[in-house]
């Protein structure tokens, strides 16, 4: 069965920094795996995805993500944080159907 | 497109009461997701259906929770009775093979 694990549960990083959310995940069969941000009091955005081809990953607001076959990770990075960024970031994979979640980690971005 | 469109936004009701959430999903996706969001417990799947058909709902927690998807564009939560402990935010999400996920702004639920 597919699942993903993020590592850490809050990151806190000052505006300009960089932005590192740490995502592994384990899977039988070659996956498919997402980046989504919930911003307060919406729904989950897709911030981008990974199936099989490049495996740096650019996605919306200067987001991207490579893919580690070989660390079975799918981290998330951004250059340079923004006070916009501050959210809540989760990591899938994709099983049988439907999407497997993490649990997910609170961006904090200090001014 | 208008994207996912739940209704209503919030709801507050007291312990006992029925309680029904409604989702439009995305025109041409085939798959609808209903999620349960909490502090505690994260992000919850509850149901899925596939083609309006239920495929897995090993996900609801009770007899209590009920959910149809009586055409393509049209699926309902229904929970009865309401307990305090249901209070959270209820998410409806979609897809299609060629389109991921994408969620509805969700059901904030206080049962009292």
């Amino acid at each position: 069965a597919q699942s993903v694990t993020q590592l850490g549960s809050h990151v806190s990083v000052s505006e300009g920094a960089l932005v590192l959310l740490r995502c592994n995940y384990s899977s039988s069969v070659p996956p498919y795996l997402f980046w989504y941000v919930q911003y307060p009091n919406q729904g989950l955005q897709l911030l981008l995805k990974y199936t099989s081809a490049a495996t740096l990953v650019k996605g919306i607001n200067d987001f991207e993500a490579e893919f580690k076959k070989s660390e079975t990770s799918f981290h998330l990075t951004k250059p340079s944080a923004h006070m916009s960024d501050a959210a809540e970031y989760f990591c899938a994979v994709r099983g049988a159907q439907k999407l497997v979640f993490g649990q997910g980690t609170r961006l904090t971005i200090n001014p | 497109d208008a994207g996912v469109i739940q209704s209503p936004r919030h709801e507050v009701t007291e312990m006992g009461q029925e309680v029904t959430l409604r989702c439009k999903p995305i025109s041409g996706h085939n798959s609808l997701f209903w999620y349960r969001q909490t502090m505690m417990r994260g992000l919850e799947l509850l149901i899925y259906f596939n083609n309006n058909v239920p495929i897995d709902d090993s996900g609801m927690p009770e007899d209590r929770f009920s959910a149809k998807m009586p055409n393509a564009s049209f699926s309902t939560l229904k929970i009865q009775p309401s307990e305090p402990r249901d209070s959270a935010v209820y998410f409806c999400a979609s897809s299609s093979r060629d389109s991921p996920l994408h969620f509805g702004n969700g059901t904030r639920l206080t049962v009292t």
